[in-house]
């Protein structure tokens, strides 16, 4: 089993919608999660940490589950720039990326 | 400014050649890291140094060998490219405190023909 996984999609979604990405991971030994952001042929940025309580950055809401061993990502009112591919990540004694999962937002 | 950056941008060589890829950095982070990555198999781990006198081999280093020269500057190196090493590839750095979150360079698109 991969140490982490994502649905690569794509999620084609319209304008205004909202959307979840999971990522299940198999190390429960993983001390910190991370969700980031990364544009065609672009650097991954780092878009948010996941903490064990949730935390919400304006419409953005990532969540961890460590009994399920997954983090969800959910994006409210998606705008056509949050077209992207969403990595998630996960730390060890370091850090380990998902393949990511694809993000389609059209008009 | 940039806070990671990396040289060359792109590059295109011959099967056999040596090859760096040099990466700075401004943040003061003590870590640095070597990915590629290549489609459908996400970013991958070459080497890793926790400072300047650490390095450590990640998930695929061979064929490759690093160098910090710096706590700024960590250098990677193709000894002899072949093709399958055409990929993008990203310099990172994180700090040790708190949450390790990794802050990447614009990458380097390497072509081996």
């Amino acid at each position: 089993r991969k140490e982490v996984e994502q649905d690569p999609g794509p999620f084609n979604v319209p304008e205004g919608a909202t959307v979840a990405f999971n990522c299940t991971y198999s190390n429960s030994a993983s001390q910190s999660f991370f969700w980031y952001r990364q544009d065609c042929r672009k650097e991954p940025k780092l878009l948010m940490s996941v903490y064990s309580s949730g935390n919400e950055d304006g419409r953005f809401t990532a969540q961890l589950n460590r009994a399920s061993q997954y983090i969800s990502l959910l994006i409210r009112d998606s705008k056509l720039s949050d077209s992207a591919t969403y990595l998630c990540a996960l730390y060890t004694d370091k850090l380990i990326f998902g393949t990511g999962t694809r993000l389609q937002v059209f008009p | 400014d940039a806070d990671v950056t990396q040289t060359p941008r792109n590059r295109i060589t011959k099967t056999g050649k040596r090859i760096m890829l040099e990466c700075s950095q401004t943040k003061g982070h003590d870590r640095m890291y070597w990915y590629r990555q290549d489609p459908g198999l996400g970013l991958r781990l070459i080497y890793y140094s926790f400072d300047v006198k650490d390095i450590n081999k990640g998930e695929i280093s061979d064929g490759y060998s690093v160098s910090r020269q710096a706590q700024a500057k960590f250098s990677l190196s193709l000894e002899s490219a072949i093709p399958n090493q055409t990929a993008l590839y990203f310099c990172a750095t994180s700090d040790n405190q708190g949450y390790y979150e990794q802050y990447f360079g614009p990458g380097t698109r390497l072509t081996v023909t």
